[in-house]
């Protein structure tokens, strides 16, 4: 099956940094990489996500690439602010079943 | 998202008593899906239904159980052989996403179940 893979599991940055976190696949079947935002005691929110005929896609600060070759997709953020402190779940999707990374806890230090 | 809603917020039980989680969706959502959060753990897939009156085991299926009756819900039952039951409770629901081939997923509030 598949497996999601993904780093740092911490991560600390000064307001105004760019932050990036990076996942891996296995599975060269999966064709959707979301990428979620977990709030403490939240449900996970989908805030980006990719489809893999797609290489890059913005949002405003939130960008997510992915490289289909070396199966691995990144979550960047830029000009980061306190609220972008949560926890990030990278996963892979092909048709309806979903495989998720272990997490990123982001803190955005003031 | 705002769809998806699980009942009760939090619910605390007995060992050894079985106890359902609630989860109903409006969205017309095909698939449903729950997984288990553990603090600072990712996401176990517990049971998923792709379809009325049919489901499949996840990862962690021992000591849960499943109904689909109805495509808009999708219950869990917490049975007392589960070892450790206390934890978070997500459930989801997902939907093609266009003509892509692929699906979008998307999670309810949450229950957070306390067994002692």
């Amino acid at each position: 099956g598949e497996n999601v893979e993904q780093h740092p599991s911490t991560l600390s940055v000064q307001e105004g940094d760019s932050a990036v976190i990076k996942c891996t696949y296995s599975d060269s079947a999966s064709n959707y990489f979301p990428w979620y935002k977990q709030e403490l005691g939240k449900r996970p929110q989908l805030i980006i996500d990719i489809r893999s005929n797609v290489g890059e896609k913005k949002d405003q600060r939130i960008a997510v690439t992915l490289n289909k070759t070396a199966k691995h997709f990144s979550l960047h953020i830029t000009e980061t602010q306190p609220e972008d402190s949560a926890v990030y779940f990278c996963a892979a999707s092909d048709r309806n079943q979903f495989y998720f990374g272990t997490g990123t806890s982001l803190t955005v230090i003031p | 998202d705002g769809g998806i809603t699980q009942s009760p917020k939090y619910l605390f039980r007995k060992e050894g008593q079985n106890v359902t989680l609630s989860c109903e969706q409006n969205l017309n959502h095909d698939a449903m899906y729950w997984y288990r959060q553990d603090p600072g753990q990712g996401l176990r897939l517990i049971y998923y239904s792709q379809i009325v009156n049919d489901f499949q085991k996840g990862d962690i299926a021992e000591g849960y159980s499943v109904s689909r009756e109805k495509k808009e819900s999708f219950p869990l039952t917490v049975t007392s052989a589960q070892k450790n039951p206390t934890a978070f409770y997500l459930c989801a629901s997902s939907i093609r996403a266009g003509t892509s081939g692929s699906y979008e997923q998307y999670f309810g509030p949450g229950t957070r179940l306390t067994v002692t």
